[in-house]
């Protein structure tokens, strides 16, 4: 079985910009949960989706967004970079979200 | 605010060595979790601690939790170099209102075992 699944693998940007990025939670897990990992420090919560409505959100601002659609895939928008958004960013899944999480591969982004 | 503290943060030992990496949290919590990731990749589950004297052993890896020091430890018995890697503990606790499940992590401790 495929596990936890996000695209891109790595991608650059610059400040101002807007960016998408996917994921797809291991099959039959109806939780997606975000993370942000800045180099050097343990992953940050930022969003958890469950049966496609937001259940918790971090201590995020206004510029990050997520939604999780009917096939329980997710995306996370992050609009307006700045320098201080690159980081590693995790998908997590779990079965209700009140379980262990499984995380994916994670997207590097790096905002130039 | 939850905060969860590791240490230490770097950790270099010997092959055949042991040591502990500790965990201390402020609140009550749900579970526990154990991670590790290795240099540019994601988060492997390593351990999730549901009780208080909880004790898990993979291979040469054994945590314990301790609920009402609100304290867990990692143990490494006979260092290997294939262990090198940064360990996470993150714990799990439900939040109110649209009670979603946040881990919270430390800041993670950096192994190196030398041969």
């Amino acid at each position: 079985d495929a596990g936890v699944t996000q695209s891109p693998t790595h991608l650059i940007k610059t400040r101002g910009q807007h960016v998408t990025l996917r994921c797809s939670p291991i099959s039959g897990h109806k939780s997606v949960s975000w993370y942000q990992q800045v180099l050097g420090q343990g992953p940050q919560f930022i969003f958890q989706y469950y049966e496609k409505e937001e259940r918790g959100r971090g201590n995020f601002p206004d510029r990050f967004s997520a939604r999780q659609f009917p096939n329980y895939s997710s995306e996370l928008n992050v609009n307006a970079l700045l320098l201080g958004d690159s980081a590693l960013y995790l998908c997590a899944s779990s079965w209700t979200g009140e379980e262990t999480q499984y995380f994916g591969p994670g997207t590097r982004l790096l905002v130039l | 605010e939850l905060k969860v503290e590791q240490n230490p943060l770097f950790l270099s030992m010997q092959e055949g060595k042991n040591y502990t990496i500790y965990c201390n949290y402020s609140t009550t919590s749900d579970r526990l979790y154990w991670y590790r990731q290795d240099p540019g990749k994601s988060l492997e589950s390593l351990f999730v601690l549901l009780s208080n004297g909880a004790v898990k052993q993979e291979g040469r890896l054994m945590a314990s939790l301790d609920t009402k020091a609100r304290l867990s430890t990692l143990h490494i018995t006979a260092a290997v170099h294939d262990l090198s890697a940064t360990y996470f503990c993150a714990v799990d606790m439900k939040h109110s209102g649209a009670g979603s499940y946040q881990l919270t992590f430390g800041k993670g401790t950096k192994l190196s075992v030398i041969p």
